[in-house]
């Protein structure tokens, strides 16, 4: 089974603190995601990743930067942490979504409280 | 722009009962809906993934349909159990932005004894 993991379940930092939210698949996904969730508002994505060292932002990239190294780690910065990024943070994976048959594996979330 | 909407918001439901949550889009062109569940403060489960081209998917008590032409899919849960209560969320794969992905945002279930 694919697996997706989030190396943090829950974490609790400091406003203007630099923090470093780190994602890991290991089946060789080209694309990887990272989504902040809040009650009421769903899942919105903050940047998705296609390739090695490719990003693109997301609806809701301020704040917020990624890395992407090496294929299986997409990792997610948060330069200067503030309280409004108190939320739960998502990481996903899948391959290219051309032949309609690849799914979308998430990790277990990484709560993140900002005091 | 594509939009998915999942109705009902709530469901509560006694034990052993069947039942449907929808999702409904209204770009047809996808790739993929895939449905996820999501227990209270942890990461999302997938359920079933329906291709383009499929008309419906099963495992074990669920069952999921796609009806493209009139932007739907829904979720069949047969004989509903206590352990079911969660987030179901629809995502769907398409359009023409790279990896684009549109969620729906959630049906919450609760299944009493």
């Amino acid at each position: 089974d694919v697996k997706v993991t989030q190396s943090s379940r829950y974490l609790v930092k400091r406003t203007g603190e630099k923090v470093f939210l780190e994602c890991v698949q290991d089946m060789d996904h080209e694309n990887m995601f990272w989504y902040r969730q809040d009650p009421g508002l769903g899942l919105r994505l903050i940047y998705f990743s296609y390739d090695v060292k490719m990003k693109e932002k997301g609806d809701i990239p301020e704040g917020y930067s990624v890395s992407r190294e090496k294929k299986e780690r997409f990792s997610l910065i948060l330069e200067s942490a503030s309280t409004n990024q108190t939320s739960m943070y998502l990481c996903a994976s899948s391959p290219p979504t051309f032949r309609g048959s690849e799914k979308l594996f998430f990790g277990s979330g990484t709560q993140l409280s900002v005091l | 722009k594509q939009e998915v909407t999942q109705i009902p918001a709530a469901l509560s439901v006694p034990e052993g009962e069947n039942l449907v949550l929808n999702c409904s889009f209204t770009d047809s062109a996808i790739y993929n809906l895939q449905w996820f569940r999501q227990d209270p403060g942890k990461g999302l489960t997938s359920l079933l993934l329906i291709q383009s081209s499929q008309r419906e998917q099963t495992s074990g008590r669920l069952n999921a349909s796609l009806d493209k032409s009139s932007g739907r899919s829904t979720l069949y849960i047969a004989a509903s159990q206590p352990g079911d209560s969660a987030t179901y969320l629809c995502i769907l794969a398409g359009g023409t932005s790279y990896g684009k992905l549109t969620f729906g945002q959630g049906t919450i279930l609760t299944v009493h004894p």
